[in-house]
């Protein structure tokens, strides 16, 4: 089974650049999320999206957009690159959401570097 | 708001227990725990969906205190595999977002 799959793993953009972080799940799953990872730190959400055509802000949104216009998929768009934005980035699906969250499965993981 | 995590960082030779704390300023609904190795995506631990509920996982096991709004993360006669950063997620504003506390690092030494 492939649950959740990201792309690229790696990736370096120029200052000014933009790029779509890609992200497709294949568990059925309503909700998904963005995170960001800075080295040593913690998780940082971006976007979520409870289902195919809703999304909203999390914690850190600013530099960032997202769709949802599949259930499977949730792209990442970054516009106008910054070095800020050199991080990891993890997306994430769960079956369930609200108080009752589900268990999150996690993709390997996008090295986002911005120069 | 998300959850504050303590210790930061904990330094055990193989075969001491450690306590991890997890703690929030507003009420939680239920509590996750996940495990990230170095270089790798976190991996699910448990949940904590009532207060009071304990868990165990291997002889990894968590309890959860509604009313003190914090949970405990226990890891009993440690194992050099239970080496990385341990995350707890708590259901953040709206409750249909999981934000993560800051993370603690655990070392595991022969």
């Amino acid at each position: 089974n492939a649950g959740v799959t990201q792309t690229p793993k790696f990736r370096i953009l120029k200052i000014g650049q933009s790029m779509t972080l890609q992200c497709t799940q294949d568990m059925n799953h309503n909700y998904m999320y963005w995170y960001r990872q800075d080295p040593g730190m913690g998780l940082k959400l971006i976007y979520y999206s409870v289902g195919a055509g809703i999304t909203d802000k999390g914690e850190v949104p600013n530099g960032y957009n997202v769709s949802r216009s599949t259930t499977e998929d949730f792209p990442l768009r970054l516009e106008l690159a910054a070095p800020s934005q050199t991080s990891v980035y993890f997306c994430a699906s769960s079956p369930r959401g609200g108080a009752n969250t589900g268990e999150l499965f996690f993709g390997e993981g996008s090295r986002l570097t911005v120069l | 708001q998300q959850p504050v995590q303590s210790p930061q960082a904990v330094i055990l030779r193989e075969g001491e227990d450690a306590v991890i704390n997890c703690s929030s300023s507003k009420a939680l609904y239920s509590v996750h725990w996940y495990r990230q190795k170095h270089g790798e995506a976190p991996v699910f631990l448990m949940i904590l969906l009532k207060g009071g509920e304990q868990k165990g996982h291997e002889k990894i096991s968590a309890s959860f205190n509604e009313k003190k709004q914090q949970s405990s993360l226990y890891l009993t006669a440690s194992q050099l595999s239970y080496s990385g950063t341990y995350f707890c997620g708590t259901p953040g504003e709206g409750a249909q977002k999981l934000v993560f506390g800051q993370g603690t690092r655990l070392t595991i030494n022969p």
